[in-house]
């Protein structure tokens, strides 16, 4: 089945760090995949996507690049703001459940901290 | 943008007793919503889909009868933990979307404790 795997974490930067989550997925056919972050207290909001091959979802000065060929979706940002501080998510869409939809399957989500 | 509520934000029940969560999309129609469990440092594991006046679909492995789903409105659907027991505590999160191919809006999430 299918199947995300992201870097553990947590991650801990300081501000205007360079910041890069790792993702990489397991799936049959051509899912879509996402990132979606959770500031404390919140749900998940979908931060950015891509579609299909080579495309380049962004959003708020973070980047994701669909790679086929490595079958990743890193997530990269070149300057972390303390606000940014959340869990953050990798997630593809490709299964289609019995319920007449697609469904979403989750990376276990990485917690990022950045530091004044 | 589309807002999810969930309600109770936290929850602690007795064994064996029955806990109703509830979420609401509330700017918009939600012909699907989605029911998550979260167990510490782990994945959102999908439980069930619900369409608006039909029967949810749940997962494999996923206990129908002791995890009761109800979409009677377009802006309204119920998660009741049935005879709950400790191993039932965890964060149970749902998702809302209109249309076929829409987005997920997520909720905040529903922090369950059995005790």
């Amino acid at each position: 089945g299918d199947s995300v795997t992201q870097m553990e974490g947590p991650v801990t930067l300081s501000e205007e760090a360079f910041l890069t989550i790792n993702c990489t997925y397991t799936a049959t056919g051509y899912p879509s995949l996402f990132w979606y972050v959770q500031y404390p207290g919140e749900g998940l909001q979908l931060l950015l996507k891509a579609t299909k091959a080579d495309d380049k979802g962004s959003n708020k000065g973070f980047e994701a690049t669909y790679r086929k060929e490595t079958t990743s979706f890193h997530l990269e940002k070149g300057s972390v703001q303390v606000s940014d501080s959340a869990v953050y998510f990798c997630a593809l869409s490709g299964s289609y459940s019995g319920a007449g939809s697609y469904q979403l399957t989750f990376g276990k989500g990485t917690k990022l901290s950045v530091i004044p | 943008g589309a807002v999810v509520s969930q309600h109770p934000s936290r929850v602690i029940c007795k064994s064996g007793t029955s806990v109703k969560i509830e979420c609401r999309s509330l700017d918009f129609q939600a012909t699907t919503m989605f029911w998550y469990r979260q167990f510490p440092k782990k994945s959102l594991m999908l439980m069930a889909t619900s369409n608006e006046g039909s029967k949810a679909t749940y997962e494999q492995g996923v206990e129908k009868d002791k995890f009761l789903i109800n979409h009677a409105s377009l802006t309204l659907s119920t998660l009741t933990v049935t005879s709950a027991h400790p191993e039932d505590s965890s964060f149970y999160i749902c998702s809302a979307r209109s249309g076929g191919g829409g987005e997920q809006y997520f909720g905040p999430g529903t922090r369950l404790t059995v005790t």
